[in-house]
């Protein structure tokens, strides 16, 4: 069954600081993966996705994902953590129906 | 532009009530999508819509019916609301091929 998981409710870091967000997942055949962002009281934003090609994906608000086929992961990274980062993060990927599997998501909270 | 727009953003029911979700997109997409978020437990597809005059079930249809009459609305009906099915919903659109949902800032249902 094709699957995605977020093992961490929350991550806690601080401000300044590089944060990662965990995903993994499970899928028959070449992976399609996202992440997205959400903010209280609003709906999920499009952050980044992976289709091919380069392991190190670039997307929104200075956020990139790496890719790993072998460990089949695709962890959200950003190399200085803001306050404004605090949010809910959700990692999905693309079933072979053409629908999106999302994890259970991740709340990242950063410190002044 | 304004995206996907959801109507109501917030209502209350009595059990037994029934309403329907307005899903409204601008950006022509074909897809279209309507997701219940729950605390703990991600995003779940309720229902789905590859095209105009098209719509199939979802993970957790139960309960739930959807029309999909112009391209660029997608209603979601509860003939009998029942308290679990008090959560926040998500509607979401997109375009053809690998291309990121965009969502809209859902609608807060509860039933009492």
């Amino acid at each position: 069954a094709q699957s995605v998981a977020q093992p961490e409710d929350q991550v806690n870091v601080a401000e300044g600081n590089p944060l990662t967000v965990k995903c993994t997942y499970s899928v028959s055949g070449n992976p399609y993966l996202f992440w997205y962002v959400q903010y209280p009281n609003r709906g999920l934003q499009f952050l980044l996705k992976y289709i091919t090609g380069d392991n190190l994906v670039k997307g929104s608000y200075g956020f990139e994902a790496e890719f790993n086929k072998s460990q089949t992961s695709f962890h959200l990274k950003k190399p200085s953590a803001l306050v404004s980062d605090s949010a809910l993060y959700f990692c999905a990927v693309r079933d072979n129906t053409d629908k999106l599997i999302f994890g259970t998501g991740t709340r990242l909270q950063v410190f002044p | 532009n304004a995206g996907v727009t959801q109507t109501p953003k917030f209502r209350v029911l009595k059990t037994g009530q029934s309403m329907t979700l307005l899903c409204a997109q601008d950006m022509n997409h074909e897809y279209m999508y309507w997701y219940r978020q729950d605390p703990g437990m991600g995003l779940r597809l309720i229902h789905y819509s590859v095209g105009e005059g098209t719509t199939a079930k979802g993970e957790v249809p139960d309960g739930y019916n959807v029309s999909r009459l112009k391209k660029q609305n997608f209603l979601l009906g509860l003939e009998s609301a029942a308290p679990s099915q008090t959560s926040v919903y998500f509607c979401a659109s997109r375009d053809k091929g690998v291309r990121p949902q965009h969502f809209g800032d859902g609608t807060r249902l509860s039933i009492l």
